[in-house]
């Protein structure tokens, strides 16, 4: 089967660098992408990796290795509002796209 | 992003009522999706149209029947649920059904929160 796993939930401290990890066993890959969502709201793009290596935007970047079916989403100076679950999705050789149940970030002062 | 609109935001009904759900994308965009996240669960595909065609359907009840009028609407309509069909109801759209141009971003809408009685 098709698998997605990510931490259900991290703390980090406001200021502080922190490492979202998610593996993956997907029938074929064509692309990761990583979505926030605050409670309540919509998941929003963050990024897309198809490639290995680093992909950096601002204060987040994404990483990826695909002969280890792994990603990371790196998120630096963590500001309060960072506070949000982080989804990992993977498309698969359908193009379909398979997600994590998220991870849940909470960022303390 | 506040191309995807989704109306109501929070729905509460009944096992016999019947309700819609209503999904509004002002993006351009040529494929909708209807997702199911529950607590804790990763998000459930349950339809995807590309062009006003279905084009996806991960093995939903009937209880759900989707509606794609044209290429920026999209319902669904709710009929004799289960309590276990309370969830948050995302509706997603893309600039084309991703086996076309190989990858596509998914933008969605805030949901809609569903509680059945």
């Amino acid at each position: 089967g098709q698998n997605i796993d990510q931490p259900t939930e991290m703390t980090a401290t406001e200021g502080a660098i922190v490492q979202i990890n998610c593996t993956y066993q997907t029938s074929g890959f064509n692309g990761l992408f990583w979505y926030q969502q605050h409670a309540g709201e919509a998941p929003t793009f963050l990024s897309y990796n198809v490639l290995d290596g680093l992909e950096e935007k601002g204060r987040f970047s994404s990483f990826l290795s695909r002969s280890k079916g792994y990603s990371y989403l790196l998120l630096k100076e963590l500001q309060m509002k960072d506070s949000a679950s982080y989804l990992c999705a993977v498309m698969d050789s359908n193009y379909q796209l398979i997600w994590g149940a998220g991870t849940k970030l909470i960022i303390k002062p | 992003e506040t191309g995807v609109t989704q109306t109501p935001r929070h729905l509460v009904m009944g096992m016999t009522n019947k309700k819609s759900l209503k999904c509004e994308q002002h993006l351009g965009h040529n494929a909708m999706y209807w997702y199911k996240q529950s607590a804790k669960k990763p998000l459930e595909l349950m339809f995807v149209y590309s062009l006003e065609e279905r084009v996806e359907n991960n093995s939903v009840p009937s209880r759900f029947s989707p509606e794609c009028p044209n290429s920026s609407h999209l319902f669904l309509h709710l009929h004799t649920l289960q309590p276990e069909d309370s969830a948050l109801y995302l509706c997603a759209s893309s600039q084309d059904d991703p086996s076309i141009r190989g990858t596509d971003t998914q933008y969605f809408g805030p949901g809609t929160r569903l509680t059945v009685l």
